[in-house]
């Protein structure tokens, strides 16, 4: 079964800093990767898909790399503001495309 | 539209109680989830459709009970559930197999057995 870790498990920035956060994952055999955040008590939202591939994709300031062999993947938040506040998942899908499980999750804090 | 519909937003059950959670989405994927979180903890996954069939059963105890009428619904049967089956359960949805499989997910039922 996939094993997904992020690191760090939580982060404390200031307004306007960069940031990025690590996904790792066990097994390099993946259809594509998706990252979501997730405000406190609520759904997820998707930020990104990237797929196996692809190197990169980019969604404003928001940039995710894949390095599929390795297992690892990162996201990159420019210019981090207030409302990025939240927790940020990473989830690897199965080569099938049937499945995805969650990693462990970084929780982001920014402050004004 | 990229909306995935969940109902109740809460529910408050006893452990003899019979209740149903119901997930809803029109963008056309094939492919429904039930997952389960609970606090601090990532979504774990419980239940896979794929063109309306269970594909995936994450060895869920039989008091969930999964169930897709069409491919636009996903309900989730809860029955003599415990106190520790509290938790948020999402259900997501995509397009299954093979090409643009990003997944959506609904805003979740906050779930509270007493």
């Amino acid at each position: 079964k996939q094993e997904v870790t992020q690191i760090p498990a939580a982060l404390s920035v200031p307004e306007g800093e960069n940031l990025v956060l690590n996904c790792s994952f066990t097994d390099s055999a993946i259809y594509n990767l998706q990252w979501f955040r997730q405000d406190p008590g609520k759904g997820l939202t998707s930020l990104l898909l990237i797929q196996s591939s692809q190197r990169e994709q980019t969604s404003g300031r928001l940039n995710a790399s894949l390095d599929k062999s390795s297992g690892r993947s990162t996201l990159y938040i420019a210019a981090s503001q207030p409302g990025d506040s939240a927790t940020y998942l990473c989830a690897p899908r199965d080569y099938t495309g049937n499945q995805f499980y969650f990693g462990t999750g970084t929780s982001l804090t920014v402050i004004p | 539209d990229t909306e995935v519909t969940q109902t109740p937003k809460h529910l408050v059950m006893g452990m003899t109680n019979k209740k149903s959670l119901k997930c809803e989405q029109h963008m056309g994927h094939r492919a429904m989830y039930w997952y389960k979180q609970k606090a601090k903890k990532p979504p774990e996954l419980m239940f896979v459709y794929s063109y309306e069939k269970l594909s995936i059963n994450e060895s869920v105890p039989s008091r969930f009970s999964p169930e897709c009428p069409n491919s636009s619904l996903l309900n989730l049967h809860l029955h003599a559930l415990q106190p520790e089956d509290s938790a948020l359960y999402l259900c997501a949805s995509s397009s299954p197999g093979q090409g643009n499989t990003e997944a959506f997910f609904g805003q979740g039922t906050r779930l509270t057995v007493v």
